[in-house]
């Protein structure tokens, strides 16, 4: 099993550009979330989606957008890329209930914004 | 507002002693996760416990969640290097998203 893909794992951006973070699951997974992790301050919540076709935003949205075409992917789209958008990003899955199978999450997206 | 909070923050330790990380609440949680995430990678789930008073253990690791279910430790004897990492706790209320803590981050040296 493959789990959580996540692609690019490293990108280096100058401000203003755009890029997209991809993410695909093949657990059949409806749950999804994008978080972003920075130094000391634990995972912060950026979008979710509770399946195809439906997405809402978590924590800190500000900057991000996200699409959920089907079940397997759920792309993190930066537009206008800023410094603050430094940061490792994951994305996770989950199984129903999530609160008793837990996150399964990918590797990761190092990205510096320079 | 941090809903959970994780004690120590950083703990470095020398292989073969033991220790306690915390995680605390003032809310009550339906459920609470242990995850622990390497350098490069993403956090890996290690235990869920869901009845206040449980105690789970995975070899030398051993989780309890609170009587009122507002708090959870780890307690790893015997550390060893292979142990280092950054461990996270994440706590569910129901159907809601999980809230995860800023983790302590353990460093066993040989």
């Amino acid at each position: 099993n493959a789990g959580v893909t996540q692609t690019p794992k490293f990108r280096i951006l100058k401000i203003g550009q755009s890029m997209t973070l991809q993410c695909t699951q093949d657990m059949n997974h409806n749950y999804m979330y994008w978080y972003r992790q920075d130094p000391g301050m634990g995972l912060k919540l950026i979008y979710y989606s509770v399946g195809a076709g439906i997405t809402d935003k978590g924590e800190v949205p500000n900057g991000y957008n996200v699409s959920r075409s089907t079940t397997e992917d759920f792309p993190l789209r930066l537009e206008l890329a800023a410094p603050s958008q430094t940061s490792v990003y994951f994305c996770a899955s989950s199984y129903i209930p999530r609160e008793r199978y837990g996150y399964t999450f990918g590797s990761g997206t190092r990205l510096t914004v320079v | 507002t941090q809903l959970l909070k994780q004690s120590p923050q950083f703990l470095s330790i020398q292989e073969g002693e033991n220790l306690t990380v915390y995680c605390n609440s003032s809310s009550v949680f339906s459920s609470l996760q242990w995850y622990r995430q390497e350098p490069g990678e993403g956090p890996v789930l290690l235990v869920t416990v869901v009845t206040g008073g449980e105690v789970k253990k995975l070899k030398r690791l051993t989780f309890q969640f609170g009587d009122a279910r507002k708090d959870s430790s780890l307690h790893i004897t015997a550390a060893q290097p292979g142990d280092t990492g950054l461990y996270l706790c994440a706590g569910a209320k129901g159907s809601e998203k999980l809230v995860f803590g800023k983790g302590t981050k353990l460093t066993v040296n040989p």
